[in-house]
């Protein structure tokens, strides 16, 4: 079985100041890593993902996360968030032989302060 | 069309009410999913289709009941709920060939039990 674990459940931020949203998961076999990013009172969008090769990934607005199969860590970072950044987190594992059953983390709230 | 859309976007009921929810996807998915987050809470997986059959069901009470009447639709039918399934109801759908996809969410219905 898998599990993960969100360190932080909140993360209070100033705006252009640097971020790290720490994700660690468990799993006995090879997993695929997912951040979501949920704005309020909307659906969940996907921010990016590892799948295999590099292990640094990046997103379109400015996120990377790397993947650290040692420490078992998919850690999301920022070098400058702005206000628009404030929103919920999810990171997430797939076992990487497939299946349906995507499990999430409890969430990080990142609450960025002008 | 790249998206996977949900009505209605707010839903209030009564204990003895019947009433359906609509997720609608045109990106050719054909795994489709429902979702339930209370707030500050992760998805909790409720029930996965497969190629428009039945795959998952997370021993969700009876009282929710999905349907996949084809290929891009996915209906929840609720009824006889209780207060405490007052929540956002997610869908997601997730393309099911060429190697491990991502799901893809939509916007969520925002469900009230009085």
């Amino acid at each position: 079985a898998q599990s993960v674990t969100q360190l932080d459940s909140q993360v209070p931020v100033f705006e252009e100041a640097p971020v790290e949203l720490r994700c660690n998961y468990s799993s006995s076999v090879s997993v695929y890593l997912f951040w979501y990013v949920q704005y309020p009172n909307q659906g969940l969008q996907l921010l990016l993902k590892y799948l295999s090769g590099s292990t640094l990934v990046e997103s379109i607005n400015g996120f990377e996360a790397e993947f650290n199969k040692s420490q078992t860590s998919f850690h999301l970072r920022k070098p400058s968030v702005h206000i628009s950044d404030t929103a919920e987190y999810f990171c997430a594992v797939n076992r990487n032989t497939g299946g349906f059953k995507t499990i999430f983390g409890a969430g990080t709230r990142l609450f960025v302060k002008a | 069309d790249t998206e996977v859309t949900q009505t209605p976007k707010h839903l209030v009921m009564g204990m003895t009410n019947k009433k359906s929810l609509k997720c609608e996807q045109h990106m050719g998915h054909r795994a489709m999913y429902w979702y339930k987050q209370k707030a500050k809470k992760p998805p909790e997986l409720m029930f996965v289709y497969s190629y428009e059959k039945l795959s998952i069901n997370e021993s969700v009470p009876s009282r929710f009941s999905p349907e996949c009447p084809n290929s891009s639709l996915l209906n929840l039918h609720l009824h006889a709920l209780q207060p405490e399934d007052s929540a956002l109801y997610l869908c997601a759908s997730q393309f099911l060939a060429g190697g491990f996809n991502e799901q893809f969410f939509g916007p969520g219905t925002r469900l009230t039990v009085l």
